[in-house]
């Protein structure tokens, strides 16, 4: 299917267990984004990707790993999840420059108990 | 560091009339883009409009415009003729040129169309 999907859309898991977030995008998109969004709250930028092997922090990217071997893929690590990931987790593609606009997946909606 | 402020939490609006959703920002690079996102109950993220920062004309997409004061570093979303369906959180955000990665989003506003 052309867009971007993530998966899983929903996950429970328990506090101290290494979990992974995937994200696939099918345009060549060279940039990629994880946000979390927490219950009434606004976007909060994780990780971040240029292009392929190219990765940088957001905003909030304490407790998290990310890694980028092909373009169209964009995992997210959390290494150790705490009750305080609990959070919708959304990955987004754009092309590389601001004027454009970034697609977003659906969402994963994960809870650390 | 860049920064995007949205002053209301919620907002209500009559059905059929317009109703501005505010967005301030701050930001040292001089060049930069503007957009503001829907999302509604569902959950998903709905791009609605585009602003650059040296466009001269307020961009406008079918019922959506955005009022672009850059002396104010503002860059209100107007809607108007409100319908039930755009009852939703509306997201303003921000992404540099110097560093098309670093992207920011605004708490959000909770708009609700009263029938």
């Amino acid at each position: 299917d052309a867009g971007i999907t993530q998966s899983p859309r929903y996950k429970i898991t328990e506090t101290g267990r290494q979990v992974t977030l995937m994200c696939h995008q099918t345009w060549s998109h060279s940039y990629m984004f994880w946000y979390r969004q927490d219950l009434g709250h606004g976007l909060r930028l994780i990780y971040y990707s240029a292009a392929a092997d190219i990765t940088d922090k957001g905003e909030v990217p304490d407790g998290y790993v990310v890694s980028r071997s092909k373009t169209e893929n964009f995992p997210l690590t959390l290494e150790s999840a705490t009750r305080s990931q609990t959070s919708v987790y959304f990955c987004a593609s754009s092309v590389a420059r601001s004027a454009y606009e970034q697609y977003f997946g659906p969402g994963t909606r994960l809870t650390v108990t | 560091a860049q920064k995007i402020t949205q002053t209301q939490p919620g907002m209500f609006v009559q059905e059929k009339e317009a109703v501005t959703l505010d967005c301030t920002y701050d930001t040292s690079d001089p060049s930069y883009g503007l957009f503001w996102y829907k999302q509604p109950s569902s959950g998903e993220m709905i791009f609605l409009i585009y602003q650059g920062s040296y466009d001269q004309q307020n961009a406008t997409e079918g019922r959506y415009s955005l009022n672009f004061q850059k002396a104010r570093k503002s860059a209100n979303l107007v809607i108007s003729a409100s319908q039930l369906g755009d009852s939703a959180m509306y997201f303003c955000a921000m992404r540099e040129v110097t560093n098309a990665g670093k992207s920011t989003f605004g708490d959000g506003t909770t708009l609700t169309v009263k029938p």
